[in-house]
């Protein structure tokens, strides 16, 4: 089954403890991107990457890093976690932005708590 | 990528059509009409994309203006696993972010 996953799926934690949110997609998709969803603002992007060795900020890199070794997999590291990055994280994959529409796939959340 | 505008609700009969409108007006010739929807705290889902033709898939179809200044999806016999809010989202193919807006939230009564 052609699927995003998540892990974990929630996340309670303490500031400053890093911890990483896995990202993995089996569809051979060459873009990947992670998405914040906060109350009263919507979805927001963090990172993408359009390839493998390819990533640049979205709208909210601040405090996020990521990387992308392998195509499937895209984690999100929080090096130094705080309150305000308490949020419900989703991770999205598709076919590469170009040419023709390319629907996005979303994975199930991962909803974090830093206390 | 054009903004888009969405009435903020709508109620639906569970087992009627359910039309959901947007407003694009502003979308340039390149742009696509993408339409998604999030169940609760779920993932969003992809629902239809369309360009200028109106587009059908197993989910629901997609009426889109002459003018492409405005869309409608259809969600033909709506269910209560439909209650979600919806997002019409218009995005260029080579843009890679998609930007939510506030959705309709659709609530499907029985």
């Amino acid at each position: 089954e052609a699927q995003v996953t998540q892990n974990p799926r929630y996340l309670i934690t303490v500031t400053g403890k890093k911890l990483t949110v896995t990202c993995s997609q089996n569809m051979n998709h060459e873009y990947m991107s992670w998405y914040r969803q906060d109350p009263g603002l919507g979805l927001r992007q963090i990172y993408y990457s359009m390839n493998v060795e390819v990533t640049d900020k979205g709208d909210v890199p601040e405090g996020y890093k990521v990387s992308r070794k392998e195509k499937r997999n895209f984690p999100l590291i929080l090096e130094s976690p705080s309150p305000n990055q308490t949020s419900l994280y989703f991770c999205a994959s598709s076919l590469r932005p170009g040419q023709g529409a390319r629907e996005q796939y979303f994975g199930p959340g991962t909803r974090l708590t830093v206390t | 990528d054009a903004k888009t505008t969405q009435p903020p609700s709508m109620d639906c009969a569970e087992g009627r059509a359910a039309n959901l409108p947007c407003n694009h007006s502003t979308i340039s010739g390149n742009e696509y009409v993408y339409w998604y929807r999030q169940i609760h705290s779920q993932g969003p889902q992809y629902i239809i994309h369309g360009l200028k033709n109106n587009e059908t898939n197993e989910m629901a179809s997609l009426i889109i203006t002459e003018d492409r200044k405005s869309s409608t999806l259809i969600l033909p016999h709506a269910t209560l696993r439909d209650t979600a809010v919806y997002y019409c989202i218009v995005r260029g193919a080579a843009g890679n972010k998609l930007t939510f807006g506030g959705g309709t939230r659709v609530l499907v009564k029985p």
